[in-house]
């Protein structure tokens, strides 16, 4: 079974320039985190899909960031524009329900020059 | 509201040595519980979880750990590490009424050999 998908896995951009960061979650999973990861730090949630619906997006930076589930299977997270302090890893993971394990992707590491 | 502490940011184990990494939490229920594994340029693997019943649990490469409610803890245990085990160790805590999952600092695990 295939895992967790993301891509790009490196980024580099210069401050101000849109990003965008694609997730494919595993196949059949309902529900799709995406989390910021910090150097030293644990991941911290952004938003949190069940299907096509995003259920908690209290942590996502709504001024600069946007995300996007069409037909509740793959997922586009967005920066625009991108600041120095954006400058991060960014996590896809996703779980067949809510409560559930989740599985991480392999991340993006965003670089904002 | 939750909060999770991993009391030491590092650690450095010989190899063959036992391993025991703290994880303690504060939640006002019984949460879920998971040690996750994350190697440099990695995703995160899951270790193992708990949810309910025994509060011993067995996970993947040898790992266990013990829900001590009375203690708030959750500490990670292997009897003897090897050099492969290097890598970066979260403990995460889950709430069962709004399945948010709080991650803590991490604890990087360095092996002497």
């Amino acid at each position: 079974e295939a895992g967790v998908v993301q891509s790009p896995r490196y980024k580099i951009i210069e401050k101000k320039q849109p990003v965008a960061f694609w997730c494919n979650p595993i196949s059949g999973h309902n529900t799709l985190y995406w989390y910021l990861q910090n150097l030293g730090q644990g991941p911290e949630l952004l938003i949190r899909y069940e299907n096509e619906e995003a259920v908690d997006d209290s942590q996502l930076p709504k001024d600069r960031f946007s995300a996007e589930r069409l037909k509740g299977v793959d997922s586009t997270l967005k920066i625009q524009p991108a600041e120095l302090g954006d400058s991060a890893v960014y996590l896809c993971a996703s779980s067949q329900q809510p409560g559930d394990t989740q599985y991480f992707g392999p991340g993006t590491r965003l670089t904002v020059l | 509201a939750q909060s999770v502490t991993q009391p030491d940011i590092h650690i450095t184990v010989s190899e063959g040595a036992s391993l025991e990494l703290r994880c303690n939490y504060s939640y006002g229920a019984t949460p879920y519980l998971f040690w996750y594994v994350q190697s440099p340029g990695q995703g995160l693997q899951l270790l193992l979880k708990y949810f309910s019943g025994d509060t011993l649990v067995q996970g993947i490469k040898g790992f266990e750990a013990e829900f001590k409610r009375s203690q708030s803890s959750f500490n990670l245990r292997k009897p003897s590490v090897h050099w492969s085990d290097a890598a970066e160790y979260f403990c995460a805590v889950g709430a069962r009424s709004n399945y948010q999952l709080i991650w803590g600092a991490g604890t990087k695990l360095i092996i002497k050999p």
